[in-house]
């Protein structure tokens, strides 16, 4: 699976959009896009995933580049309670067996009241 | 919620001893991960069992070993406890093997060994 790039923390003001950026320059084509994220004292939490075009759900926005080298995910109304790491994970879904997902150190996400 | 339970929440061992962490699965879902986290730093995978067979492992030695039960509950067992496996251990459970799954966590158990 490709390495992913995040910086290692952001502020974010209550009520903002929070823009996570994630740099996957190698990745190639059959390789997805997730994000997760980690409340402190809670097992990781999925968020969305995306292989080209952009994506959303309840919870976030995910825009990828057309060129695929990277992505951010897009909370669109921050509140405190989306203070967490988040992780940006590119993961291949071909293959067999089992090898779990990569994780990073992730974005430490610290929501600002 | 996920509905992915583990216990303990917490646990103390001194080095060389042996651990048994448990997690039960969500309802519906066959496949168990077990997953290491330390401090500061992200999980790293430890393996996956379906169907009461392991089908993929990480970079850990063979003293971490597991089991998965017909009800698709699993058990995280660690022997000769060492300073260095002091750490969050998660169990995540998914509804099948394919790699498009979404994970589902538990809260972990939180092992300290001295």
């Amino acid at each position: 699976d490709a390495k992913t790039t995040q910086p290692p923390s952001m502020d974010c003001a209550e009520g903002r959009a929070a823009n996570l950026p994630c740099n996957h320059s190698t990745i190639s084509g059959n390789e997805y896009v997730y994000w997760y994220r980690q409340i402190h004292s809670q097992g990781p939490q999925y968020i969305i995933h995306g292989l080209k075009n952009n994506e959303t759900n309840e919870m976030a926005s995910l825009i990828i580049t057309e060129d695929r080298k990277s992505s951010t995910l897009i909370l669109p109304h921050a509140t405190l309670r989306d203070t967490a790491v988040y992780y940006c994970i590119v993961r291949g879904i071909s293959g067999g067996g089992a090898d779990g997902l990569t994780f990073g150190k992730g974005t430490h996400l610290i929501i600002q009241p | 919620e996920t509905g992915v339970t583990q216990s303990p929440t917490h646990l103390i061992k001194t080095r060389g001893q042996q651990v048994t962490l448990r997690c039960s699965s969500q309802s519906g879902h066959n496949t168990v991960s077990w997953y290491q986290q330390a401090l500061g730093q992200g999980p790293q995978f430890i393996f996956q069992y379906y169907r009461e067979e392991e089908n993929g492992r990480g970079n850990f030695p063979p003293r971490f070993s597991g089991l998965q039960f017909p009800n698709y509950s699993s058990e995280l067992n660690v022997n000769a406890l060492e300073l260095d496996d002091s750490a969050l251990y998660l169990c995540a459970s998914s509804l099948g093997v394919s790699k498009n799954e979404k994970l589902f966590f538990g809260s972990g158990t939180q092992l300290s060994v001295l």
